[in-house]
């Protein structure tokens, strides 16, 4: 079975841009979370949808902000990037959504902002 | 709220040496509680897990037991390959939080023969 896939893996950006990034999940794995990943903050939480509906937000600001589709494929938007948004962005899919069941975690999509 | 606190890295070991990294959580519920490991360049795997007190969660050889009493997960293994050389996160999702995994912040292994 193939695994979480993330596009692109890599993306420069400037300043003021805005950038999507796209998530394919496990076949069929429902639930699709995103996570931020830098070397200060370390890991967070960013979102996470379920039926093509978002159930959890972690503390961001509303430019970040996401969508499902009916394949459960997700994408992530970044609008008006700043320095500090560069970071691994990391998609994890898993087959319901609830604490107990695993998520598997796609690459991640390297995002610069200079 | 829910944290994780990890131990400080990096930590270096020779070949076939015991490994322990420490972590320890504050929950306000009954947390799952979840180690995965991130090889360079690569996202995270999930390693092991254990979703209630006392559980054991054991994988390749790593073990760690659900400790309500110390609020820890220590993470061990008895002999340690450089291929193990990765980065190890301490994580735990609690049901009244939703469905986040809230992650310590990562302890890096490094093998050497």
């Amino acid at each position: 079975k193939a695994g979480v896939t993330q596009t692109p893996r890599y993306l420069i950006k400037t300043r003021g841009q805005q950038v999507t990034l796209s998530c394919s999940p496990i076949s069929g794995h429902r639930s699709v979370s995103w996570y931020q990943q830098t070397p200060g903050q370390g890991l967070q939480f960013l979102f996470e949808y379920f039926s093509e509906t978002q159930r959890n937000k972690g503390n961001f600001p509303g430019r970040f902000s996401g969508r499902q589709f009916s394949n459960s494929r997700s994408e992530m938007n970044v609008s008006t990037l700043e320095l500090g948004d560069s970071a691994l962005y990391l998609c994890a899919s898993s087959f319901v959504a609830g604490p107990e069941y695993e998520q598997y975690f796609g690459p991640g999509t390297r995002l610069t902002v200079t | 709220g829910n944290s994780v606190t990890q131990m400080e890295g990096p930590v270096t070991l020779s070949e076939e040496a015991f490994l322990t990294i420490n972590c320890t959580y504050t929950a306000t519920g009954y947390p799952s509680l979840f180690w995965y490991v991130q090889y360079p360049g690569e996202g995270l795997q999930l390693l092991l897990k254990a979703t209630k007190a006392d559980d054991k969660g054991s994988n390749k050889g790593f073990e760690a037991t659900y400790r309500k009493e110390t609020t820890s997960f220590h993470l061990e293994k008895g002999s340690v390959q450089v291929s193990d050389s990765a980065v190890y996160f301490c994580a735990l999702s609690d049901s009244q939080a939703g469905t986040a995994l809230i992650f310590g912040k990562g302890t890096t292994l490094s093998v050497s023969s």
